[in-house]
């Protein structure tokens, strides 16, 4: 059974700090990674999506990266702000043709 | 353009009774998801649909039924609810499962008395 692991639960961070979020997964035959922001009350959304082919993807002043054979993924996040501050979650779809969430990460940007 | 909208967002209900969760898409997206979200334990798949007139069960499907008469929704439904089945509910769809992103719902919180 996949499971998946993210650390830290819950980070604080000064405005203007470059962070990086952490995502393990047991299983590495998944067909890709998936990183969502949800903010307080409401629903997923969804950041990157790392096909199990790729290395990393980018959106402005994320970065994810994906390293199959390990089971890990890192979020790095550039130049914070507390627009930033949500909590994150990552998810990989394996062979069950499902999704499997992490708990999530809460970041918390400090202005 | 409304995507992924779920009705009611949020209920109580009294132990044994019944209700339904509505998730309406209008992306035209092949798979729909149901999840729920507790504190500690991530998003848990309950159900899910791979095309109009098809479900399937996910990690977490007693107490539960889905349909989708039609592509456009899918349907949650609790028989008799129990105090366990207080939660987040989350619809989901995708345009297929394995390279396409998801797209979730707002989200509907569910308390049973």
């Amino acid at each position: 059974k996949q499971e998946v692991t993210q650390i830290p639960a819950a980070l604080s961070v000064p405005e203007g700090e470059n962070l990086v979020l952490n995502c393990s997964f047991t299983d590495s035959a998944i067909y890709n990674l998936q990183w969502f922001r949800q903010d307080p009350g409401k629903g997923l959304t969804s950041l990157l999506l790392i096909q199990s082919s790729q290395r990393e993807q980018t959106s402005g002043r994320l970065n994810a990266s994906l390293d199959k054979s390990s089971g890990r993924s890192t979020l790095y996040i550039a130049a914070s702000q507390p627009g930033d501050s949500a909590t994150y979650l990552c998810a990989v779809m394996g062979s069950a043709r499902q999704l499997t969430f992490g708990s999530g990460t809460q970041l918390t940007v400090l202005p | 353009n409304a995507g992924v909208t779920q009705t009611p967002k949020f209920r109580v209900l009294k132990t044994g009774q019944s209700m339904t969760l509505l998730c309406a898409q209008d992306m035209n997206h092949e798979y729909m998801y149901w999840y729920r979200q507790d504190p500690g334990m991530g998003l848990r798949l309950i159900h899910y649909s791979v095309g109009e007139g098809t479900t399937a069960k996910g990690e977490v499907p007693d107490g539960y039924n889905v349909s989708r008469l039609k592509k456009q929704n899918f349907l949650l439904g609790l028989e008799s609810a129990a105090p366990s089945q207080t939660s987040v509910y989350f619809c989901a769809n995708s345009l297929e499962d394995m390279n396409t992103e998801a797209f979730f719902g707002q989200g509907t919180r569910l308390t049973v008395v």
